[in-house]
C-alpha cells in the first residue's frame, strides 16, 4: 500500500530537550511538507522540500529543524527553542511540487511536559 | 493578502440535511482550491478540489460552488449523514519562489444528528 507513514503517534517530551518526528512516504513524490496544527486554527506551514538535499523554511520554522537526505524521508526536529511545541503534527507529500495535490499522514501529537 | 476566511466555526446539521462552508479569499494568484475532510486524531484527507477556470464541481454528495468575481468558494454536503461528522478545511493554493504553498483555512467543525 503507498502512502504516509508518521511515528510515533503520541510523544511526550520534557521542556529543554529536543525530539525528532519521523515522516516517511513510498509514493514516490518530490516534495514533502511539515505542518503545525493547534486547535482552532488551520494548518501552519513549517518547512518544505522540494528536492533531496534541499528544504526551505515556511511560515513558522523557529525552533524547528529539517533533513532531506532520502526522497522517502524527512524528519522534523523540535528543539528546545520551540517555545510552545505541543501541538499535532502533520506531514505532506505531493507528487512535483508544481503538483498541487498533497497528501498528509496520520500525525504524531507531541505534548511537552 | 494570502489568508483565507472559512465560516461558520462549526455548524450542526439534521441528518438529510444540506451542510453548508464558506471560504473567501483576496489574493487573486490562487490557482487551485481543495477541500479537506479530517476525523479527530487522523490527517485531513482531500475530498475534492476545484480550479478558478470552473464554478462548480460534483463528487457524489459534495458539490464545490466558486464564484471567481467574488473571491468566494463554498462546499455543500448534501443529504448530510452522520459519518460526514468531521473538521473541513478550505485551502487555496498559489505558487510562491518555486513550489506551491496552500493556505488553509481555520476548520469547520460539522456535527450531523442522527
Amino acid at each position: 500500500d503507498g502512502g504516509i507513514t508518521q511515528s510515533p503517534k503520541y510523544l511526550f517530551r520534557k521542556e529543554g530537550q529536543n525530539v525528532t518526528l519521523s515522516c516517511e512516504q513510498n509514493l514516490n513524490h518530490d516534495a514533502m511538507y511539515w505542518y503545525r496544527q493547534d486547535p482552532g486554527q488551520g494548518l501552519r506551514l513549517i518547512y518544505y522540500s522540494q528536492i533531496v538535499n534541499d528544504f526551505q523554511k515556511g511560515d513558522i520554522a523557529e525552533g524547528y529543524s529539517v533533513s532531506r537526505e532520502k526522497k522517502e524521508s524527512f524528519p522534523l526536529t523540535v528543539t528546545s527553542a520551540q517555545k510552545n511545541p505541543t501541538a499535532f503534527y502533520l506531514c505532506a507529500s505531493s507528487r512535483q511540487p508544481r503538483n498541487n495535490e498533497q497528501f498528509f499522514g496520520p500525525g504524531t501529537r507531541l505534548t511537552v511536559l | 493578502q494570502q489568508q483565507v476566511k472559512q465560516s461558520p466555526q462549526s455548524l450542526i446539521v439534521q441528518k438529510g440535511g444540506i451542510s453548508i462552508i464558506n471560504c473567501a479569499y483576496e489574493n487573486t494568484a490562487f490557482d487551485y482550491f481543495p477541500w479537506y475532510q479530517q476525523f479527530p486524531g487522523k490527517g485531513p484527507a482531500l475530498l475534492i478540489a476545484i480550479r478558478p477556470d470552473v464554478s462548480e464541481k460534483k463528487e457524489g454528495r459534495f458539490t464545490i460552488s466558486f464564484n471567481k468575481s467574488a473571491k468566494q468558494f463554498s462546499l455543500h454536503i448534501m443529504d448530510s449523514q452522520p459519518g460526514d461528522s468531521a473538521t473541513y478545511f478550505c485551502a487555496a493554493s498559489m505558487e510562491v519562489s518555486g513550489t506551491y504553498k496552500y493556505i488553509f483555512g481555520t476548520g469547520t467543525r460539522l456535527k450531523v444528528l442522527a
